[in-house]
């Protein structure tokens, strides 16, 4: 069964420390992404990457790096975290390859406060 | 700057009412657009999804309706039921680097 994993499902942060959020999927899509919830907002693209090794800005960047080492793991990290990253964070992979679209399938997300 | 819109930002309709969702957009280059579903607490669930070329799609009691000239799109819940509460979202994908842009999502509740 397709499955987006992350991991920690919540998490509380200090001010100006590093947070690192985690996901993986176990789809064999190339496409991974991550984006943060807030309300009013809908969803919003942090980073997003196609390849291993290889990470793209999304609409939202600053303050955010990403990391993808592999083709199952996609990593988002904070390195000094700030109170206004106060929110919920997806991740999802799509697939680009193959005849059908396929629209991304998101994880459960985590919940990440910076206190 | 909001690409992708939508309208209603809550809707309340009757059980067996058909609800409307509205959503447009902007970016001639957006061809294909999924729809979210999504419960409090969890992640946005695929809902159903129209490609460009394509002015309606149907899956059950859920109905895409598309029109490309005016960048419109509409989610149709017919026969709608409690189980539908929920907030639903629209997406545009860019055909040139496959990034997904969100609206801001409608909160649908449905009374019994």
């Amino acid at each position: 069964e397709a499955a987006v994993t992350q991991s920690p499902r919540s998490k509380v942060a200090v001010t100006g420390g590093k947070v690192t959020l985690s996901c993986h999927q176990t789809n064999n899509h190339d496409y991974m992404y991550w984006y943060r919830q807030d309300t009013g907002h809908g969803l919003r693209l942090i980073h997003y990457s196609y390849v291993a090794d290889s990470t793209e800005k999304g609409d939202i960047p600053d303050g955010y790096k990403a990391s993808r080492p592999s083709q199952e793991n996609f990593s988002l990290i904070l390195e000094l975290a700030s109170l206004s990253q106060t929110a919920v964070y997806f991740c999802a992979s799509s697939d680009r390859r193959g005849v059908n679209n396929q629209a991304p399938l998101f994880g459960e997300g985590t919940r990440l406060s910076v206190l | 700057q909001q690409q992708v819109r939508q309208s209603p930002q809550s809707l309340t309709v009757w059980e067996g009412e058909t609800a409307i969702l509205n959503c447009s957009y902007e970016n001639s280059a957006f061809d294909y657009f999924p729809w979210y579903q999504q419960f409090p607490g969890e992640g946005p669930a695929l809902l159903i999804s129209i490609l460009s070329v394509s002015n309606k799609k149907e899956d059950g009691r859920f109905t895409i309706f598309f029109n490309k000239r005016e960048k419109k799109l509409s989610l149709h819940i017919a026969d709608s039921q409690p189980g539908d509460s929920a907030t639903y979202f629209c997406a545009a994908r860019n055909t040139g680097n496959y990034k997904y842009v969100f609206g801001a999502g409608t909160r649908l509740k449905v009374i019994a």
